[in-house]
């Protein structure tokens, strides 16, 4: 399958620090990438689809000017964390998809990120 | 209502045990349904599809019954190593990707 990476893997910041997650598609063109969120014991839930070259489209309750989302190239989009907060903590994980009929998403390794 | 709902569980059975996981959905629109494997603090992987007749990959059978808006998802010869969360996972298309909060499976020697 295909592969995409995610970086940090980990990150920890002070309340009110701004946090850039960087998810790139290592071997194919990712026209659309998403972001998801996970709390503990809970599901993914989408936070946002990106497409290549446009804004980005933000699912109901998602803050997009918290959530900073640019995709500025086929192979990378970043997700920024403005103004970090401690309920921000959370397990972030982009995705890639398109590539196979079934609508196959391909995961990155996710970023766990703790707001002290 | 959630639109996915699973049994979180946990299922707790022996290596060598049949178990069957079950899946409900709300949505009538969805068009494509997945179970999805994610270890602990890892980012889910796909298992397996799911197709309306019903499939099939070694141990792992899964079936979807659209009348009922039912998916399950059957493990055979249970594993030490299939120990994980099994997220039921639905698309109505257009990449609306809906994720059950998973199903946890500990399988022990």
């Amino acid at each position: 399958g295909a592969v995409v990476s995610q970086h940090p893997s980990w990150v920890i910041c002070k309340s009110g620090t701004s946090v850039k997650i960087e998810c790139r598609s290592l071997d194919f063109q990712a026209t659309t990438m998403f972001w998801y969120r996970q709390f503990p014991k809970q599901s993914l839930m989408l936070m946002a689809t990106s497409n290549e070259g446009s804004k980005a489209t933000y699912e109901q309750g998602v803050e997009k000017d918290k959530f900073l989302i640019n995709h500025a190239s086929l192979t990378l989009s970043t997700l920024t964390v403005t103004s970090a907060h401690p309920e921000d903590s959370s397990f972030y994980i982009c995705s890639a998809g398109g590539l196979a009929d079934y609508n196959e998403q391909f995961f990155g390794p996710g970023t766990r990120l703790t707001v002290l | 209502r959630k639109e996915v709902e699973q049994d979180p569980g946990p299922f707790n059975v022996p290596e060598g045990a049949t178990v069957a996981f079950n899946c409900t959905y709300s949505n009538s629109a969805s068009q494509s349904f997945f179970w999805y494997r994610q270890d602990c603090r890892k980012e889910p992987k796909l298992l397996m599809s799911v197709y309306s007749s019903g499939n099939e990959d070694g141990r792992f059978t899964a079936q979807l019954n659209r009348a009922s808006q039912y998916i399950s998802l059957l493990i055979r010869d249970s594993k030490l190593s299939d120990s994980a969360t099994y997220l039921c996972v639905t698309d109505t298309g257009g990449f609306k990707t809906i994720f059950g909060a998973g199903t946890r499976l500990f399988v022990k020697a």
